[in-house]
């Protein structure tokens, strides 16, 4: 069965760094990747999308990566602020896969320190 | 309304009883998917609607659980007889389409004792 792994449970980084948070997958390939950011007592917020055939993605301070060669996706935030600090979460995307089609990985907890 | 409302936002229930959780997606939105959250792990999947139909349900962990959606708006999932483990954060979703991104609501926090 598909497998997410993000790469640690929690990332503490100095405000004005650039964070990167990774996600990686085992088995099939994905047809996309989401990125979600979750507030505690609230649900998950979606970020960016990004399809197989890209390999980059950008809104405002985010990027995202797409690497299928090494099931891995990187997501960046750069000049990063404290209210930046959150949960987020990676979800795989495949058509006629389980799971409503959608796997979420556990989750990476950033803390921006000021 | 304007985004995914869910209610109640806190549940207390003793173990045995049975509980219904209200999800109401954002109009129009033809996927529907309940999530179950425990502290510090990602969603899981429990079940997934479009419009009225359920076309997945591998995700309900026993027969204690049971979605449903009518008319294709509103759901409910309900447990019978609950249990400790069942206590966690339930999330419902919806999205206008199978492959567009979720719009999540802020969860049922379910608490057995």
């Amino acid at each position: 069965s598909q497998k997410i792994e993000q790469n640690s449970e929690a990332l503490n980084i100095q405000e004005g760094k650039t964070a990167t948070l990774t996600c990686n997958y085992t088995n099939y390939s994905p047809a996309y990747l989401q990125w979600y950011r979750q507030d505690p007592g609230r649900g998950p917020v979606f970020l960016l999308l990004i399809r197989e055939n890209e390999k980059e993605k950008r809104k405002e301070r985010l990027k995202v990566t797409f690497d299928t060669t090494l099931k891995q996706s990187l997501f960046h935030i750069t000049a990063s602020q404290p209210a930046d600090s959150a949960t987020y979460l990676c979800a795989l995307f495949k058509y006629g896969g389980s799971q409503g089609n959608l796997i979420f990985g556990k989750g990476t907890k950033l803390s921006v320190k000021p | 309304g304007a985004g995914v409302s869910q209610s109640p936002r806190y549940k207390v229930a003793k173990r045995g009883q049975d509980v219904a959780l209200r999800c109401d997606p954002i109009s129009g939105h033809v996927s529907l998917f309940w999530y179950q959250q425990a502290l510090g792990q990602g969603p899981e999947f429990l079940t997934y609607f479009q419009n009225e139909a359920q076309l997945d349900k591998s995700g309900l962990p026993s027969d204690r659980f049971f979605a449903e959606r009518p008319e294709g708006s509103v759901s409910t999932l309900k447990i019978q007889r609950t249990q400790q483990e069942d206590s966690a954060v339930y999330l419902c979703a919806s999205s206008s389409h199978i492959d567009s991104p979720l719009h999540f609501g802020n969860g049922t926090r379910l608490t057995v004792t």
